[in-house]
């Protein structure tokens, strides 16, 4: 119950293209939801998070979509640049515990030129 | 901007030593964490440290694993006595509070058992 599913395991799009890697939990006591961009060699850094009071936020190109009844939420990376070529992880926590991060298994975005 | 420093980059210890990875946190954060990756897969929580105290640990950080906060700005883990599968990258990471305030990684640590 603890777990983050996270999906597709690779995706390779191209320049200009859209990004969409998505994720579904199960324990309803998640209420933060962080995407993580990772390069290699690099720890993850915070890109963009989303709390289930709402069901968008946008900043710049990436956009989280998040849907509360069907506990799903995704990445959308709109005019994906080879710079966005990384491994994306989502995440969930809950707030007022120790806020452990439960990560998904990642996703590797190759942005073709 | 203010990061996470984490030394030695990589760490190449032989079974059964014991190691301890350093963690310098962003300077006003109160919450540290570590977590590890080993290679190809997901990001694990080991433990949460809070006033000096951990608030909570996983499965994996047995008997084994120790963290430390012994002055104002390091944070360390250590591993008694390694074992062949602690072989992994290991994050630490810090935010300024909890009320999921985001939590800043550094770039880890690669640590090697031979």
């Amino acid at each position: 119950q603890q777990q983050v599913k996270q999906s597709p395991q690779s995706l390779i799009v191209q320049k200009g293209g859209i990004s969409i890697i998505n994720c579904a939990y199960e324990n309803t006591a998640f209420d933060y939801f962080p995407w993580y961009q990772q390069f290699p060699g690099k720890g993850p850094a915070l890109l963009i998070a989303i709390r289930p009071d709402v069901s968008e936020k946008k900043e710049g190109r990436f956009t989280i979509s998040f849907n509360k009844s069907a506990k799903q939420f995704s990445l959308h990376i709109m005019d994906s640049q080879p710079g966005d070529s990384a491994t994306y992880f989502c995440a969930a926590s809950i707030q007022g515990g120790s806020e452990k991060l439960v990560f998904g298994k990642g996703t590797k975005l190759t942005v073709n030129p | 901007e203010p990061e996470v420093t984490q030394t030695p980059s990589h760490q190449v210890t032989q079974m059964g030593q014991e190691v301890i990875l350093r963690c310098v946190p962003i300077s006003n954060h109160l919450y540290f964490y570590w977590y590890r990756q080993i290679l190809g897969q997901k990001v694990e929580f080991l433990v949460s440290f809070y006033n000096n105290e951990i608030s909570e640990k996983s499965e994996i950080f047995d008997d084994q694993f120790s963290v430390e906060r012994p002055d104002g700005s390091n944070f360390t883990l250590k591993i008694r006595s390694t074992k062949l599968e602690d072989s992994a990258m290991y994050f630490c990471a810090s935010s300024v509070d909890i009320g999921n305030q985001p939590q800043h990684f550094g770039d880890g640590t690669r640590l090697s058992i031979l």
